[in-house]
């Protein structure tokens, strides 16, 4: 299993951007898949899970609204677009993979991570 | 949501020792308690998941136990790998939360 995040990088308060996870050694569209980020020196907080199909999302409040979870099941790719960063919003993401299909559990395998900044 | 409370959130100990870490939901969450190590500057791992089950890989010295509202990991023989922060996971509530970390640090 392999998972490669990409997309981080230093945005404005209140700008956009995308992030995405790269998968392979696995049958992608078999699991729900999340993303997890970690503030600096912090721990660790769920932000958003998908199942396996796509047809189910799942948000934490402090991102509902706007941050959107989605995946390509053809091109084994999960998405994280978020809108109206904060500060807050600085953190390593993580992509992981799940042990279910049909909503988030336990998380068997992680990406890499990468670095969002939001700052002016 | 569900509140995680580790501890303790620190703890030194020597290559060797066994060391236990408690993890305490604010509400019942059954065995739907999952724990991660984490090292610096890499992803987390999973090490136990329902509590009790070890994950493939795993070495057999981590254990789990633990029901309802109380929880520990057991590290049995700790190895200088092991040295590293150490997270619960609740997976009870579909708004999952983490619990704030324990970090084994070196004597």
């Amino acid at each position: 299993v392999q998972l490669l995040d990409s997309g981080g990088g230093l945005v404005q308060p209140g700008g956009s951007l995308r992030l995405s996870c790269a998968a392979s050694g696995f049958t992608f569209n078999f699991y729900a898949m999340t993303w997890v980020r970690q503030a600096p020196g912090k721990g660790l907080e769920w932000v958003a899970s998908i199942s396996a199909s796509g047809g189910s999302t799942f948000y934490a409040d402090s991102v509902k609204g706007r941050f959107t979870i989605s995946r390509d099941n053809n091109k084994d790719t999960l998405f994280l677009r978020m809108s109206g960063l904060r500060a807050g919003d600085t953190a390593i993401y993580y992509c992981a993979k799940d042990d279910l299909a049909a909503r988030p559990s336990h998380f068997d395998s992680w990406g890499q991570g990468t670095l969002v900044t939001v700052s002016s | 949501d569900i509140q995680l409370t580790q501890s303790p959130t620190s703890l030194s100990a020597s290559a060797g020792d066994r060391v236990t870490i408690t993890c305490r939901a604010s509400q019942s969450i059954g065995n739907y308690l999952n724990w991660y190590q984490q090292k610096p500057g890499k992803a987390p791992k999973l090490l136990i998941f329902r509590a009790s089950s070890l994950e493939s890989g795993v070495s057999s010295r981590f254990s789990g136990s633990g029901s309802g509202t109380d929880f520990s990991l057991t590290i049995s023989g700790l190895r200088p790998e092991d040295f590293a922060t150490y997270y619960c996971q609740q997976s009870y509530n579909i708004a999952l939360t983490f619990g704030g970390g324990t970090k084994v640090e070196i004597k």
